[in-house]
């Protein structure tokens, strides 16, 4: 069946301009995350989506980024002005409802380099 | 503060032998631990899930094992092959925060013929 699915695998772009990056969760999923990972290292927390709640936002960096989720499906994250730190491994993730027995199953990421 | 240690950071063995890769974690409260293999360029993908009543847990090759009283868990990797070369996650599910996973830094495992 089909998995996460993550788009574009890659994104250049240059220092100060915005991206967006889109995540299709699997169907039926309704818990979705985004995590970053820097090269070598291990995977930030970014945000996490369930159901209808209100987002956890806790692990965005600053205020030029932003997540949403529109009708508990597809989800797209966006870097506003982006910054060369910025570069990095995103990942997408889903899960059935109930987190705490439910694996994430993961897309295969977008890798971000600003120049 | 949630905290998952793995070790060792990285790892080097021959193809055919054994490794254990080790984690330990202060996450509370606890609701699951969960070993995943990353390959490069790839997402991570899971391998084992257990609660706090399962010592053990096997896939394959790969057997995880938990003590919940000491909060460590181990991940058993037996007759590796040049395929098993990954990063291998743990992460625990629990604390108070809303997404509820906190993820360790993971081993670099990598498998030599």
């Amino acid at each position: 069946g089909a998995g996460v699915s993550q788009s574009p695998s890659n994104k250049v772009t240059e220092k100060g301009k915005d991206v967006e990056l889109r995540c299709d969760p699997i169907s039926g999923h309704t818990a979705l995350y985004w995590y970053r990972q820097s090269l070598g290292q291990g995977l930030e927390f970014l945000i996490y989506f369930q159901g209808n709640s209100a987002p956890d936002k806790s692990g965005l960096p600053s205020d030029r980024f932003s997540a949403e989720r529109t009708g508990g499906s597809v989800s797209t994250l966006t870097i506003q002005r982006t910054q060369q730190e910025d570069s990095a491994v995103y990942l997408c993730a889903s899960s059935l409802a109930q987190v705490q027995a439910s694996p994430l199953h993961f897309g295969n990421g977008t890798r971000l380099t600003v120049t | 503060k949630n905290q998952v240690e793995q070790s060792p950071q990285s790892l080097i063995i021959l193809e055919g032998k054994n490794c254990t890769l080790q984690c330990n974690y202060t996450v509370s409260p606890f609701s699951n631990l969960r070993w995943y293999k990353q390959d490069t360029g790839r997402g991570p993908v899971s391998l084992t899930i257990m609660t706090f009543s399962e010592n053990t847990k096997s896939n394959g090759r790969y057997t995880a094992t938990l003590d919940a009283d000491t909060k460590q868990s181990s991940l058993h990797i037996t007759a590796s092959q040049l395929s098993d070369s990954a990063s291998y996650i743990c992460v625990v599910s629990g604390g108070n925060a809303g997404n509820m996973l906190t993820f360790g830094g993971g081993t670099r495992l990598m498998v030599k013929p």
